[in-house]
């Protein structure tokens, strides 16, 4: 079955950067985009952006631009998604998802950032 | 950017409830919209699709409707996992695939 792995939570200080993965399994990776999405406590859900994981084509949110990058290792079957200059607000889970619209997500990463 | 809005923000019923909850999209989004449920402390799970399809797996109870600017998913008899928060979702065009701000079904 399709399932979508990420890494662990994080613990970062402002201005830092954070890279989260997600690994996919049980279908062909590059046959779909990959989506990243946050929300932050108590809050609704924010697209930050995809990539088509067959052609590494991205498109990025424009609240995002500058600050985010989307990668994918095909051999690995993983997604990465790297935020930069991190703030306060950017204290949120951090999703990835499979395709438009979303059919499978993964579990979902903490990043807290906090000095 | 699209604006999604969805009424109510809270909603209270009973098991056996007929639920409906609306959103509105601030320009016409043709059947581009998506629902999708949300559980405490898991992701969101796809609900519909092309504002009226259903997902495979998701029970016969939940359904959605409309085209343009408005649309609703209806629970047709609310059963105890169904509470939970439900968010809409356009994804028409490469405009931002902007979420609902969100409802939030609560036992009443």
């Amino acid at each position: 079955q399709v399932q979508l792995v990420q890494s662990g939570a994080e613990v970062k200080k402002p201005g830092a950067s954070v890279k989260v993965s997600c690994k996919a399994s049980g279908y062909s990776f590059t046959t779909y985009a990959i989506q990243w999405v946050r929300q932050a406590p108590g809050q609704s859900l924010e697209w930050l952006g995809w990539i088509d994981a067959g052609n590494g084509n991205t498109r990025y949110s424009q609240n995002f631009q500058g600050r985010l990058t989307i990668t994918t290792d095909t051999s690995a079957t993983t997604a990465y998604m790297d935020l930069s200059s991190l703030r306060s607000e950017d204290t949120a889970i951090y999703f990835c998802a499979r395709k438009i619209p979303f059919d499978s997500w993964g579990q979902g990463t903490l990043v807290t950032v906090s000095s | 950017d699209i604006q999604m809005t969805q009424s109510p923000s809270t909603l209270s019923a009973s098991v056996g409830d007929r639920v409906t909850i609306t959103c509105r999209a601030s320009q016409s989004i043709s059947s581009w919209l998506a629902w999708y449920q949300q559980k405490p402390g898991k992701a969101p799970q796809l609900l519909i699709f092309k504002a009226s399809s259903l997902e495979s797996g998701v029970p016969s109870r939940f359904s959605g409707s409309g085209s343009g600017t408005e649309f609703t998913l209806t629970i047709s008899s609310l059963q105890p996992d169904d509470f939970a928060s439900y968010y809409c979702q356009q994804y028409y065009s490469y405009s931002p695939w902007m979420f609902g701000q969100g409802t939030r079904v609560e036992i009443k």
